[in-house]
């Protein structure tokens, strides 16, 4: 199957530094990906929709400011957590789709553990 | 807004038997797409099954099958013969057609199978 591939797995920084998440479509081109956010043994809450050569789609309550969506390429979308905090500490997860219509099977990568010391 | 309710946080059951799974959902439209995700210890998503809203044979996939009840709203996930693989949380998950992609999933079932 298509596989998407996330980096880095883990990550631990300081609070007021940047840390830069990548997302890419090994095997296929992904004019859209979505980036979400998982707590500890909760859901996942989908933070914003990437797409590619045009600005991202923050949901409500997400600070694009905060979280910088950069999709410049049919293969890779970046997420830069800018000025870190420990609240930020989460796990963050992408998702490429692979087609142009909503019923073709979104690709899942396989996540991002953040800790903001 | 669309809602999807998984009312099971915690399931367990014995290594060979059937667990069922339950998943409802909340929309106005008609032309839809659910799907069941797992995922492990190694928090890698994995698609188990997905179903068309149009399409009245429920989906199934080797020994996972659903039981999708459009006017109930409600798209149930069985698993046969469970394996200690299984254990995993699994979430439901709903995404309407005009959305773009945009998944909206359950808060997630966390199924133990035991030796």
């Amino acid at each position: 199957g298509a596989v998407v591939s996330q980096h880095p797995s883990r990550v631990i920084c300081k609070s007021g530094t940047s840390v830069k998440i990548e997302c890419r479509s090994l095997d296929f081109q992904a004019t859209t990906m979505f980036w979400y956010r998982q707590f500890p043994k909760k859901s996942l809450m989908l933070m914003a929709t990437s797409n590619e050569g045009s600005k991202a789609t923050y949901e409500q309550g997400v600070e694009k400011d905060k979280f910088l969506i950069n999709h410049a390429s049919l293969t890779l979308s970046t997420l830069t957590v800018t000025s870190a905090h420990p609240e930020d500490s989460s796990f963050y997860i992408c998702s490429a789709r692979m087609g142009g219509r909503t019923n073709e099977k979104l690709f899942f990568g396989s996540g991002t553990q953040l800790s903001v010391l | 807004a669309q809602t999807v309710t998984q009312s099971q946080p915690e399931m367990s059951v014995q290594e060979a038997e059937t667990v069922t799974l339950s998943c409802t959902y909340d929309t106005s439209e008609s032309n839809y797409y659910l799907f069941w995700y797992k995922q492990p210890p190694s928090r890698q998503m994995i698609l188990v099954i997905r179903q068309e809203a149009y399409k009245q044979q429920n989906a199934t996939e080797n020994r996972f099958s659903v039981n999708f009840q459009k006017a109930a709203k409600s798209f149930s996930l069985k698993i046969s013969d469970s394996q200690l693989g299984d254990t995993a949380m699994y979430f439901c998950a709903f995404v309407e057609e005009t959305s773009g992609s945009r998944l909206t999933f359950g808060e997630g079932t966390q199924l133990t199978v035991n030796p």
